[in-house]
């Protein structure tokens, strides 16, 4: 089946620092990554919409210049953190939506768990 | 926007009895997906219902989509303590993102 990686699992950081988190899709292209951040005990919610070689569409509450995200090529995208604070602790999980196929199943990462002190 | 309320928010079973967990869409979907997430893990895709009513199973698991394609039920039969974790349903429209419930915990006691 299609494989998602992201990189870092986990990582702590000061407040203020910036942080980047990768998202590969390692068995197939994905002109479509999505972005998700889930609080403890809590539902999945998108935070971004990535697409190969254009902007993201961030979701409304979510600032764009806080969250950068690059799609650069069809197997990764990233997501900065930027000026990382306590509040932007979270599990922030990528999903990848294959160029082709019939069906709309996108593909998870294991999720990146940051811890900002 | 696209709201997708699931319920119940958590649900504690005794090993052996039966659990359900249902969904309601605000829009007509497309498709929706149903995945498990274990505490501590990511969401892990369980299936994907399409077409208007349909019914499909995976061994003790039985989904459902309705008629109008706007809710959706996971039942499981017979639970065992190796399905204990949140299960999340989530709608999609077209090839857009997913939205999702806001899942229900399962906790099924030996």
């Amino acid at each position: 089946g299609a494989v998602v990686s992201q990189h870092p699992s986990r990582v702590i950081c000061k407040s203020g620092t910036s942080v980047k988190i990768e998202c590969r899709s390692l068995d197939f292209q994905a002109t479509t990554m999505f972005w998700y951040r889930q609080f403890p005990k809590k539902s999945l919610m998108l935070m971004a919409t990535s697409n190969e070689g254009s902007k993201a569409t961030y979701e409304q509450g979510v600032e764009k210049d806080k969250f950068l995200i690059n799609h650069a090529s069809l197997t990764l995208s990233t997501l900065t953190v930027t000026s990382a604070h306590p509040e932007d602790s979270s599990f922030y999980i990528c999903s990848a939506l294959p160029r082709t196929g019939a069906y709309n199943e996108q593909f998870f990462g294991p999720g990146t768990r940051l811890t900002v002190l | 926007g696209q709201q997708v309320m699931q319920i119940p928010q958590y649900q504690h079973v005794q090993e052996g009895e039966d659990f359900t967990t249902y969904c309601n869409s605000s829009t007509t979907l497309s498709n929706i997906q149903w995945y498990k997430q274990r505490p501590g893990g990511h969401p892990v895709f369980l299936i994907q219902l399409v077409k208007s009513g349909e019914v499909k199973k995976q061994k003790r698991l039985t989904f459902q989509f309705g008629e109008a394609k706007k809710n959706s039920s996971l039942h499981i039969t017979a639970t065992q303590t190796t399905d204990v974790g949140t299960y999340f349903c989530a709608g999609q429209t077209g090839r857009r993102a997913l939205t999702f419930g806001s899942g229900t915990r399962l906790q099924v006691q030996p």
